[in-house]
């Protein structure tokens, strides 16, 4: 099973700061088979991003992602006051699909 | 629209069992691969189980395997989750979610399952 490591735990940004979200794998995650899901307060997760970089319908482009092998980041260029939520890593590469632990995008 | 509504969650003693259902509408359902994710109180999201848009192939969260069963009834655009053998580390709400084989298009808004005496 493929363990992902989100870092950090928490972020604390002012809106319009750039937010910068790593997510870590325990071993090679091929094919680019990386997500990022989005989770606000009392809600259902949301699909952001899916095979590392492509943005899923409806998703603005202050969202991108990049990485490759065991490194990826999702980068919101600009925050905006609904983008204050917490993010998930997911992949699936391996028939034991695993998501991170979170991070945290608070407001300082 | 796409809507994934779920229900069956509820409060059940250890070693119980209960089934989830899960009806899709706004999309097609009978294309799509559909996933049960769960998340603990408080917690993060982890991955349950995932099946096949014709319902050929399954596969399971280790934690689970043997006590889950995940199927689908395309002709209802229904999902189901049979839950057997529950502990109390299965206490989480339970979200159905659809689109592709490794990832999560989208998703339902929950049902919680309560394992407790």
């Amino acid at each position: 099973e493929i363990v992902l490591t989100q870092s950090p735990g928490t972020l604390s940004l002012s809106p319009g700061e750039r937010a910068t979200l790593s997510c870590r794998a325990s071993q090679t995650v091929s094919n680019s088979y990386l997500a990022w899901h989005q989770q606000k307060p009392g809600q259902a997760p949301r699909l952001l991003i899916y095979h590392v970089s492509t943005r899923a319908t409806g998703i603005p482009d202050r969202f991108s992602g990049s990485g490759s092998g065991t490194d990826f980041t999702l980068t919101i260029s600009r925050l905006a006051p609904e983008d204050f939520a917490v993010y998930y890593c997911q992949q699936y590469s391996t028939s034991s699909l695993t998501f991170g632990g979170g991070t945290k995008v608070e407001i300082k | 629209e796409v809507r994934l509504v779920e229900s069956g969650g509820g409060l059940v003693q250890p070693g119980g069992s209960l089934r989830l259902s899960c009806v899709g509408s706004g999309f097609t359902f009978s294309s799509s691969w559909m996933h049960w994710v769960r998340q603990a109180p408080g917690k993060g999201l982890v991955w349950v189980s995932r099946v096949k848009s014709d319902g050929t192939y399954t596969n399971y969260a280790d934690s689970v395997k043997g006590r889950f069963t995940i199927s689908r009834d395309n002709a209802k655009n229904t999902l189901y989750l049979q839950m057997n053998s529950l502990r109390a580390e299965d206490t989480a709400m339970y979200y159905c979610a659809g689109g592709d084989s490794g990832y999560q298009i989208f998703w339902g808004q929950g049902t919680l399952v309560t394992v407790s005496s």
